[in-house]
């Protein structure tokens, strides 16, 4: 089956534009998280969901930062007025069981340049 | 404060050779410990994970060994191969097997063929 797809793949932006990144999980994935991926840096997590309950927002940040999954497949992390250091890869990862959230499968993720 | 440590930016390797990659952490709590692989462009890829009850798992040709005492792990690449070359992350679950993981700073391993 198919793997865990983002959208767009890259994304250029001037600064202080919102922008919208969209994340497609493996059918059936009960968990998703999205995480920031700064130039030489690990991912850093931003949020979870678990279904279409939000249940950690703690990575996020600034409240410029916004994240939904309404029905809990599809998700999308929203910027508003974005900053130069916005600048990074936003991955996102699903996996089936919600108690077993380590196994977790990576999209592409997105590149995103603030210029 | 990172909790999860890569203190190796780099690693060259001849093929054929073992390839060690470390990874140091803080939180003796942790109990569950995987390494990821990522080719460029690509997102991360599950590689392999050890549980705190063993000292180490096997797969193919690649083992993790857990020293609990000292918080360190380590991955073997035993031949190592070109294919091999890309950046290996060592992770932990934030709270068991629940919920986001903590990511190291990565190591970019090469493999001379």
């Amino acid at each position: 089956g198919a793997g865990v797809s983002q959208s767009p793949r890259y994304k250029v932006a001037k600064r202080g534009q919102d922008v919208a990144l969209r994340c497609d999980p493996i059918s059936g994935h009960v968990s998703l998280f999205w995480y920031q991926q700064a130039l030489g840096q690990g991912p850093e997590f931003l949020t979870y969901f678990q279904n279409e309950a939000q249940l950690d927002k703690s990575g996020l940040p600034s409240d410029r930062f916004f994240a939904e999954r309404p029905e809990g497949s599809v998700s999308t992390l929203k910027i508003q007025r974005t900053q130069q250091e916005d600048s990074a890869v936003y991955l996102c990862a699903s996996s089936l069981r919600w108690d077993a959230a380590y196994e977790q499968y990576f999209g592409p993720g997105t590149r995103l340049t603030v210029t | 404060d990172q909790q999860v440590k890569q203190n190796s930016p780099s690693l060259s390797v001849q093929e054929g050779r073992i390839s060690i990659l470390n990874c140091d952490y803080t939180n003796s709590m942790f109990d569950y410990f995987l390494w990821y692989k990522k080719y460029p462009a690509e997102g991360p890829t599950f590689l392999i994970s050890i549980s705190s009850i063993k000292d180490k798992n096997e797969d193919g040709r690649f083992t993790v060994f857990l020293n609990k005492s000292a918080k360190h792990l380590s991955l073997h690449i035993v031949p190592s191969q070109p294919g091999d070359s890309a950046v290996y992350f060592c992770a932990v679950p934030l709270r068991g097997s629940q919920g986001n993981l903590i990511f190291g700073k990565g190591t970019k391993l090469s493999v001379k063929p």
